[in-house]
């Protein structure tokens, strides 16, 4: 079976740009998470959506940030405008009710870089 | 409060040794204790989990002690092998809950 799936695996963009990563969970999984990855801050949770609905944004970190899950089988993150501080790994992780609780699942990785 | 605090930093384990791994936590309403473990270029995978009801936890050479009353928690690598090489997250989660909240990584290099 094929894992979650990001795109782009590398993004290096200017200040100011619009950004957007993709995610195609594990088919099947209902709960689809977006986690950012740097050095002093490790793995902060940006946004957990349940069934295609956003549970918990409480981790993004601001309104240049935006999440979408049009459908089961589809995520989008988007930051608008980019900034500097932006750029990190960002990872996009899925689970299923026929999973054990805590076991997510993650994809490879966008890392995200802001000039 | 939902911090997760995990050391050391880094490791470095001569081949054979056992690597410790340690964690603590605050919030009592945790009742999920995963560990992970992250290549460089990949995403982070399951490697061993726990429940509070239980005080150790073994699979192969990895383990995962649990001590509910000092919430803390560690992970015991025996017989350390270069290919252990790789950065080791702790993390928890409560409830039916499947939000995880990580530690910040330990980096662990096993000499050949």
């Amino acid at each position: 079976d094929a894992g979650v799936i990001q795109s782009p695996r590398h993004e290096v963009t200017e200040m100011g740009q619009e950004v957007t990563l993709r995610c195609k969970p594990i088919s099947g999984h209902n709960s689809l998470f977006w986690y950012r990855q740097t050095m002093m801050r490790g793995l902060e949770l940006l946004i957990y959506f349940n069934n295609n609905v956003p549970i918990d944004d409480s981790g993004m970190p601001e309104d240049r940030f935006s999440a979408k899950m049009p459908n089961a089988s589809f995520s989008t993150l988007k930051i608008q405008p980019s900034e500097p501080r932006d750029s990190a790994v960002y990872f996009c992780a899925s689970s299923g009710q026929g999973t054990n609780t805590g076991e997510l699942f993650f994809g490879e990785g966008s890392r995200l870089t802001v000039l | 409060q939902q911090q997760v605090k995990q050391s050391p930093q880094s490791l470095i384990v001569q081949k054979g040794g056992i690597s410790i791994i340690n964690c603590a936590y605050e919030n009592t309403a945790f009742d999920y204790f995963p560990w992970y473990q992250q290549f460089p270029g990949k995403g982070p995978a399951l490697l061993i989990a726990i429940r509070p009801d239980v005080s150790e936890k073994k699979e192969g050479r990895f383990t995962i002690s649990f001590n509910k009353s000092a919430k803390q928690f560690s992970l015991h690598i025996m017989d350390s092998q270069p290919g252990d090489s790789a950065t080791y997250f702790c993390a928890a989660s409560k409830g039916s809950a499947r939000q995880l909240t990580f530690g910040s990584g330990t980096q662990l290099t096993v000499l050949p």
